[in-house]
């Protein structure tokens, strides 16, 4: 079956980078997703990566992929207190529409 | 460029009754998507349409729940006899069926709470 885990919590100073973890299951996942959610709100897209790609690099997100592992991880440079939110990473898997699965999240608090 | 809207954006209901929300996606999106989550959890999938096609639907998506897109553009989804269970977020997504990634867009949600 599908599952997608995460840590909970993480917690990091102003200026420091982040790196937000997460492990899947389904090795027939063709794209990996990272959401945003701030309070009370819906899910912002940040970013993602194809399977056959083992990282991608956008601005201050980092993305590395080590399928071999089911292993997934969001670094975020600089982390700025604006980046305080709940990060979940989703898998897709073809056919069925690409419906997202998601794991529980993890909560990012940025301290100063 | 407008993204995905949903209202209300907060319903508070008694066990028993019926409720509606709805979805406007992007405008040129042909796929549309419903999930629910839960306080602490993660969204999880109920039901997708490919323009007004109901492709798929979760067994999470018990047969009170009925979700429709009439004309490939908005989207309803009713909960008949609300129980407390159904006290949720409810959140509608949008994409673009491609080849490609088919990034979904996601409205800010409908928080139902039943008393």
């Amino acid at each position: 079956g599908e599952d997608v885990e995460q840590s909970l919590f993480l917690s990091v100073r102003e200026g420091d980078s982040s790196v937000i973890n997460c492990t899947y299951t389904d090795s027939s996942s063709t794209y990996l997703y990272w959401y945003k959610q701030e309070p009370g709100a819906g899910l912002q897209l940040l970013t993602y990566i194809f399977s056959n790609m083992d990282m991608k690099q956008d601005q201050r997100l980092t993305v590395l992929l080590n399928k071999k592992d089911k292993h997934l991880s969001l670094r975020i440079a600089d982390t700025q207190t604006g980046d305080s939110a709940i990060y979940f990473c989703a898998e897709s898997i073809p056919g069925g529409g690409n419906k997202l699965t998601f794991g529980t999240g993890t909560q990012l608090k940025v301290e100063l | 460029d407008t993204g995905v809207s949903q209202n209300p954006r907060h319903k508070i209901t008694k066990r028993g009754q019926n409720v509606t929300f709805r979805c406007d996606p992007i405008s040129e999106h042909n796929r549309l998507y419903w999930y629910r989550q839960t306080l602490g959890q993660g969204p999880e999938f109920l039901t997708y349409f490919q323009n007004e096609a109901q492709l798929e639907k979760s067994r999470l998506l018990s047969d009170r729940f009925s979700a429709e897109r009439p004309k490939g553009s908005f989207s309803t989804l009713e909960i008949q006899r609300t129980e407390q269970g159904d006290s949720a977020m409810y959140l509608c997504a949008s994409s673009l069926a491609s080849g490609g990634a088919n990034e979904q867009f996601f409205g800010p949600g409908t928080r139902l709470t039943v008393l």
